[in-house]
């Protein structure tokens, strides 16, 4: 089956620092994975997805993702964090299967928290 | 439009009681989903509609009934449910199903007594 990992429950940056959330991914095949934020309280928001092409995706608010095979690797990336960014963070992968019967699996979830 | 509409937003009710949830979009997408989020959790798949049929139910309970009414619509009833129901009720939508992103209404907050 497919499936995402994050290894971080909690990621703290400083405002204006590089942050990097992880995740890693397991999938037979081509991987579709996504990355989702969640606001407290809010549903989920798309930020950004890899379906093939560039290792390097980028995705809204200043986010971007880099693909790596070689490691299953999928973190999501922002040059300088704000303070705006903190929030709970969902990698999430395709489950292989016939399109109608497809469905997205996300990962534990990361909450991220930027200090002033 | 982008927008998953979800009413209500807060849904307190009996374990005796029958209430509906329901999730508009009109965005022209075909796929539309049902997931459960309990506190600091990833949401859980419930049930998938693809061209309005359901496509995949994750073995939920029978005490949560979905209704896909047309494309743009999409319900959840619910009856008897029991306290650990409790949770945030969140309805997606997307072009088709796995493929492309999915868009989140904001939710239900579901409380059971």
């Amino acid at each position: 089956a497919q499936s995402v990992a994050q290894p971080e429950d909690q990621v703290n940056v400083a405002e204006g620092n590089p942050l990097t959330v992880k995740c890693t991914y397991s999938v037979s095949g081509n991987p579709y994975l996504f990355w989702y934020v969640q606001y407290p309280n809010r549903g989920l928001q798309f930020l950004l997805k890899y379906i093939t092409g560039d290792n390097l995706v980028k995705g809204s608010y200043g986010f971007e993702a880099e693909f790596n095979k070689s490691q299953t690797s999928f973190h999501l990336k922002k040059p300088s964090a704000l303070v705006s960014d903190s929030a709970l963070y969902f990698c999430a992968v395709r489950d292989k299967g016939h399109s109608s019967a497809s469905k997205i699996i996300f990962g534990s979830g990361t909450r991220l928290s930027i200090r002033p | 439009d982008t927008e998953v509409t979800q009413t209500p937003k807060h849904l307190v009710m009996g374990m005796t009681n029958k209430k509906s949830l329901k999730c508009e979009q009109h965005m022209g997408h075909r796929a539309m989903y049902w997931y459960k989020q309990k506190a600091k959790k990833p949401p859980e798949l419930m049930f998938v509609y693809s061209y309005e049929k359901l496509s995949i139910n994750e073995s939920v309970p029978s005490r949560f009934s979905p209704e896909c009414p047309n494309s743009s619509l999409l319900n959840l009833h619910l009856h008897a449910l029991q306290p650990e129901d409790s949770a945030l009720y969140l309805c997606a939508s997307s072009q088709q199903a796995g493929y492309t992103e999915a868009f989140f209404g904001q939710g239900t907050r579901l409380t059971v007594v």
